[in-house]
């Protein structure tokens, strides 16, 4: 079964450095997502991506963070000047085109800001 | 605004006896509804869900939900539990006039299930 796959499983980076999370969700989807979940906490949405723009953002995803397909294959969450606040599991998503889709997830890439 | 409330943050069970972990929903429209497991250090894995169909949903590994309306409730059941149900639970609830973009997770349920 197509499966959404993340990289790196666990990163870790040292505060202000610049980091980019990587996803290739599955072949024949067209939205996509990222969410964050800090240790402890909730699952929480960023963002959706559809037809190369932003669909949807919560109030998290600010301008230190920027998502892109830059291949048609790969989906990437650039954070551009990491915080301690911002190490948490992000979990990227996609899902097909009709309505009531479930959304799939990748297994996360760990964020540790050091 | 919709808003998701899961209403037992653990839930603990013996083996071979029946689960019920419970959702509430809020939703300004006609929501879809998901349930999710979250295995410990993996992803997310989709159980079931409901789209506006039958309101009583089957889902993966004997789980099943069933969503109603006048209750704003959509809780998930399973006969008896096995040991390897112990696993982060979560219900998910997705609205939006078009392309369900918005999506809601419930803060979780803990579920233990007991030798």
């Amino acid at each position: 079964e197509p499966e959404v796959t993340q990289t790196p499983s666990h990163q870790v980076t040292q505060m202000g450095q610049e980091v980019i999370l990587r996803c290739v969700p599955i072949s024949n989807h067209l939205y996509f997502y990222w969410y964050r979940q800090i240790l402890g906490q909730k699952v929480e949405f960023l963002v959706s991506f559809y037809n190369n723009e932003i669909s949807e953002k919560s109030e998290i995803f600010d301008d230190q963070f920027s998502v892109e397909r830059p291949d048609g294959s790969n989906f990437t969450l650039k954070i551009r000047s990491t915080k301690l606040e911002d190490s948490a599991m992000y979990f990227c998503a996609s899902r097909g085109g009709s309505a009531g889709q479930p959304q799939h997830f990748g297994d996360g890439t760990r964020l540790s800001i050091l | 605004a919709q808003s998701v409330t899961q209403l037992d943050s653990h839930v603990s069970v013996s083996e071979g006896t029946p689960v019920l972990l419970r959702c509430n929903y809020s939703s300004s429209y006609s929501p879809s509804l998901f349930w999710y497991v979250q295995h410990p250090n993996k992803g997310l894995q989709l159980l079931l869900k409901y789209t506006s169909a039958a309101t009583l949903v089957k889902g993966i590994n004997g789980f099943e939900a069933e969503f109603k309306k006048s209750e704003t409730s959509f809780h998930l059941t399973k006969p008896s539990a096995h040991m390897s149900d112990a696993a982060e639970y979560f219900c998910v609830v997705s609205e939006g006039k078009t392309s369900y973009d918005k999506v809601i997770f419930g803060p979780g349920t803990s579920l233990s299930v007991i030798p």
